[in-house]
């Protein structure tokens, strides 16, 4: 399968832990997204990259949120002393041009 | 800042009849892209159909069309001969440029049998 992928798909977590997310970008897909969506909402835009750099980290819902990509390929969303609003489906998404592909998504919870 | 409306939390429709969703969205942009993503339980986000506010033509997908009514800023999508596997949530979304997408809350679409 060459679509976006995103691991893990399930995180339980207590409150005061960090978490990391990582996504993987349709091969060749230039920028890479990250959404926030909770139940009974569209997903919200948190940030994204065109290749390494980091074009757009304002809408970041809070010093505690960071995201990186290193190398232009793979990328990690953290979240460090994790809250219960915290708790959402983490997305990603990878584009070349007009049209964004979306991946599985990480659901966290935090207890 | 861009925001998108749906004003219709559910809609249901009987098996191979037709149904139109609603969106509204305010910006002060002139360029700018629209979508509907379709987003199964339980599954990923899908793209169903895309429409380049540069042009007055509306997009077609096979059974899916769009209003595009850019004076009104408005965005319908219609479904035609519903089928089963179309029930879902129906996100309307705005980007201008290379941005992240502004969705709506989106509307749960039922399909009878």
């Amino acid at each position: 399968d060459t679509g976006v992928s995103q691991d893990p798909r399930h995180k339980i977590t207590k409150r005061g832990q960090n978490v990391t997310f990582r996504c993987d970008p349709i091969s060749e897909h230039n920028r890479l997204y990250w959404y926030r969506q909770t139940l009974g909402q569209g997903p919200e835009f948190l940030t994204y990259f065109q290749n390494e750099a980091q074009l757009e980290k304002s809408r970041l819902l809070s010093d505690r949120f960071s995201a990186e990509r290193p190398k232009g390929s793979f990328s990690t969303l953290e979240i460090q002393r994790t809250e219960q609003g915290d708790s959402a489906m983490y997305l990603c998404a990878s584009s070349v041009f007009r049209e964004q592909f979306f991946g599985p998504g990480t659901r966290l919870t935090v207890l | 800042a861009q925001t998108v409306t749906q004003s219709q939390p559910e809609m249901s429709v009987q098996e191979a009849e037709t149904v139109t969703l609603s969106c509204t969205y305010d910006t002060s942009e002139s360029d700018y892209y629209l979508f509907w993503y379709k987003q199964p339980p339980s599954r990923q986000m899908i793209l169903v159909i895309r429409q380049e506010a540069y042009k007055q033509q509306n997009a077609t997908e096979n059974r899916f069309s769009v209003n595009f009514q850019k004076a009104a800023k408005s965005f319908s999508l219609k479904i035609s001969d519903s089928q089963l596997g179309d029930a879902a949530m129906y996100f309307c979304a705005y980007r201008r440029e290379a941005d992240g997408l502004t969705f709506g809350k989106g509307t749960h679409l039922i399909i009878q049998p």
